[in-house]
């Protein structure tokens, strides 16, 4: 079946360093979605990429998907403690199923 | 305009039990996904329901079922509860296959 790996599984920073989370799927996908979980929290979807090479920008956050559709990466520049939180990255699977990465929990020291 | 609710917030129960959780969609939405999401992990598909029908189920036993109903709310089912089944819970609605948004989930504690 579908596998979706993170990279890495914790990051810790200093405020204002920068972070990058990276996905890899086993298989080529539609789409990549990205959501972000607070401590305590539910996961809160980011933003989609569709298209191959894509980037998206929500301010410090850079969202990239590969040219073969089967990768991703988020990318937060400056980090700010309102950045905790834990980063996945999901894919579909047949119609319907999303399927998630275990997620890369990023910590930020004041 | 109400997001995705889920009830209750907190359960506590004993191996053998069943439970049953409760979603309600955000408005317009009429598609609703179920998720368990272990401590440490990424949240797992358990099935979707659409049209008051399942149509697609994750690798999840029959242990686990569901309903949605016509005004697109559902429940998730459990029976004989697993010491395994602890986790968080996770109800996410859309309309048709558009972006999915997820309630606040449903702590269950199998003791």
């Amino acid at each position: 079946g579908q596998q979706v790996m993170q990279i890495p599984q914790y990051q810790h920073v200093q405020e204002g360093e920068d972070f990058t989370t990276y996905c890899n799927s086993s298989t080529t996908l539609s789409n990549i979605q990205w959501y972000k979980q607070r401590p305590g929290g539910h996961p809160v979807f980011l933003i989609q990429l569709v298209k191959s090479g894509e980037v998206k920008k929500q301010k410090r956050l850079t969202f990239q998907f590969g040219e073969a559709k089967k990768n991703s990466s988020l990318h937060i520049t400056a980090t700010q403690t309102t950045d905790v939180g834990t980063y996945f990255c999901a894919g579909p699977w047949g119609n319907y199923k999303l399927t998630f990465g275990k997620g890369t929990l990023l910590t930020v020291n004041p | 305009d109400a997001g995705v609710t889920q009830s209750p917030t907190h359960l506590i129960k004993t191996r053998g039990q069943q439970v049953t959780l409760r979603c309600s969609p955000k408005s317009g939405h009429d598609t609703v996904s179920w998720y368990q999401q272990a401590l440490g992990q990424g949240p797992q598909f358990i099935f979707q329901y659409y049209e008051e029908e399942e149509r697609q189920r994750g690798n999840f036993p029959d242990r686990f079922s569901g309903h949605q109903f016509p005004n697109y709310s559902s429940e998730l089912n459990v029976n004989a509860l697993l010491l395994g089944d602890s986790a968080l819970y996770l109800c996410a609605s859309s309309w048709t296959q558009e972006t999915q948004y997820f309630g606040p989930g449903t702590r269950l504690l199998v003791l």
